[in-house]
């Protein structure tokens, strides 16, 4: 079965700065995506970045990257030059290509961005 | 360009009560799903739909029923409210159920029973 794990509950960057929240996950499938999300304390779910598994390079949106390491099994996501409205919940998700491909997710990081 | 659209926004239930939330979307999407959000737990996935007249369970099915006789909605029952359904609710689409489709989520709906 396919499991997110986000061990960081919380965590605290100095605006400007980069941050980089962790996930890992675990699947058999050799065709999968990754995601991330945004959940602002609005409570809506923003989209903000895709990795595939077969993808060679790393994804980029903007501020955002995303770290793939596959033999590790991480896809960090990487917020560069953090601006206020960057404080929010994060959550990396997971669907395989095969079998049960819903989209499971982590538990997600609070991400609070200091002036 | 209103994408996914959920209703109501907030709802107090007494235990043992039923209600239906509604989701709509205009994307034309054939996917749509319903998960449910708990502090410390991400995301779980309710029930899903893979296209109009058609359900199947997610992980956390129990309690919770679902119709989908239109394309562009699909429909969250609870026959009996229990406290332990107190969460809060989106909606979401996708074009396919392909490993790179993202999800388009509703706002959510935030449910409390007491």
């Amino acid at each position: 079965a396919q499991k997110i794990t986000q061990t960081q509950p919380g965590m605290f960057v100095q605006e400007k700065e980069a941050v980089t929240l962790d996930c890992t996950y675990d699947t058999s499938d050799p065709s999968y995506g990754l995601f991330w999300y945004k959940q602002p304390s609005s409570g809506e779910m923003i989209f903000l970045i895709y990795q595939g598994s077969y993808d060679q390079q790393n994804a980029t949106e903007g501020r955002y990257s995303l770290n793939f390491q596959k033999a590790r099994k991480s896809a960090n996501l990487v917020i560069s030059a953090s601006q206020l409205g960057d404080s929010a919940m994060y959550f990396c998700a997971m669907r395989e290509g095969g079998g049960n491909n819903d989209m499971r997710f982590g538990a997600g990081t609070r991400l609070t961005v200091k002036p | 360009n209103a994408g996914v659209t959920q209703t109501p926004k907030f709802r107090v239930l007494k235990t043992g009560q039923s209600m239906t939330l509604l989701c709509a979307q205009d994307m034309n999407h054939e996917y749509m799903y319903w998960y449910r959000q708990d502090p410390g737990m991400g995301l779980r996935l309710i029930h899903y739909s893979v296209g109009e007249g058609t359900t199947a369970k997610g992980e956390v099915p129990d309690g919770y029923n679902v119709s989908r006789l239109k394309k562009q909605n699909f429909l969250l029952g609870l026959e009996s409210a229990a406290p332990s359904q107190t969460s809060v609710y989106f909606c979401a689409s996708s074009t396919d159920r392909n490993y790179n489709s993202p999800l388009h989520f509703g706002n959510g709906t935030r449910l409390t029973v007491t």
